[in-house]
């Protein structure tokens, strides 16, 4: 069965400065991995997502991930953090079961912006 | 596009009363719809996974005769918590996504329901 460790449960970072969450998984083939945020008492929104080909995805928002296969990781990452990107991030890996796609999130990593 | 509306977004309710939550695809055809729970501060967890015409698969644990779910379109998908009790109150998030399509295809969520129970 696949899993999701998001090593990090809470992230501080000041206004402007990079951010990089991270994203570790398990799964026994191709994994398809995905980025959502939360913000308060609102669902899940996809910033972006990882299938095949180009291992640096480019997602909405200024963001980005990169797929690792060696380290089976998939770190999202951000040149500069705005006060806006406040807001809890999970990461997810999908599988196909009998029922359809399936997706297995991580704890989250809620993150904090510093004026 | 691949805007998914969830109503009602927040209701209160006294203990033994059964509540409607509804889950609307808006502008594409959602095969597969998903229900999840979430405790606050914690992750998703998924209640059940529901085919359009199908009997939903439910998760391991979750109730099928307290949380009834019916898919009976394309675009709607609805979960009715039965008999609800202080215990069932959590935010409840549905989401959905287009298996025709192949491959994994990502889930579109809805912004979530408040449920209360007194």
């Amino acid at each position: 069965a696949q899993s999701v460790t998001q090593p990090d449960i809470h992230i501080t970072v000041s206004e402007g400065a990079s951010l990089e969450l991270r994203c570790n998984y398990s799964y026994g083939a191709t994994p398809y991995l995905f980025w959502y945020v939360q913000s308060p008492g609102q669902g899940l929104q996809l910033l972006l997502k990882y299938f095949s080909g180009d291992t640096l995805v480019q997602g909405i928002k200024g963001f980005e991930a990169e797929f690792k296969r060696s380290q089976s990781s998939f770190n999202l990452r951000k040149p500069s953090v705005h006060w806006s990107d406040a807001a809890e991030y999970f990461c997810a890996v999908g599988a196909i079961t009998g029922g359809g796609n399936k997706l297995t999130f991580g704890t989250g990593t809620q993150l904090k912006v510093e004026l | 596009g691949a805007v998914v509306s969830q109503h009602p977004s927040w209701v209160i309710c006294k203990s033994g009363t059964s509540v409607k939550i509804e889950c609307r695809s808006l502008d594409f055809q959602a095969t597969t719809m998903f229900w999840y729970r979430q405790f606050p501060k914690q992750s998703l967890m998924l209640m059940a996974t529901s085919n359009e015409g199908s009997k939903a698969t439910y998760e391991q644990g979750v109730e099928k005769d307290k949380f009834l779910i019916n898919h009976a379109s394309l675009t709607l998908s609805t979960l009715t918590v039965t008999s609800a009790h202080p215990e069932d109150s959590s935010f409840y998030i549905c989401s959905a996504s287009d298996s025709r399509v192949g491959g994994v295809q990502p889930q579109h969520f809805g912004d979530g329901t408040r449920l209360s129970i007194l």
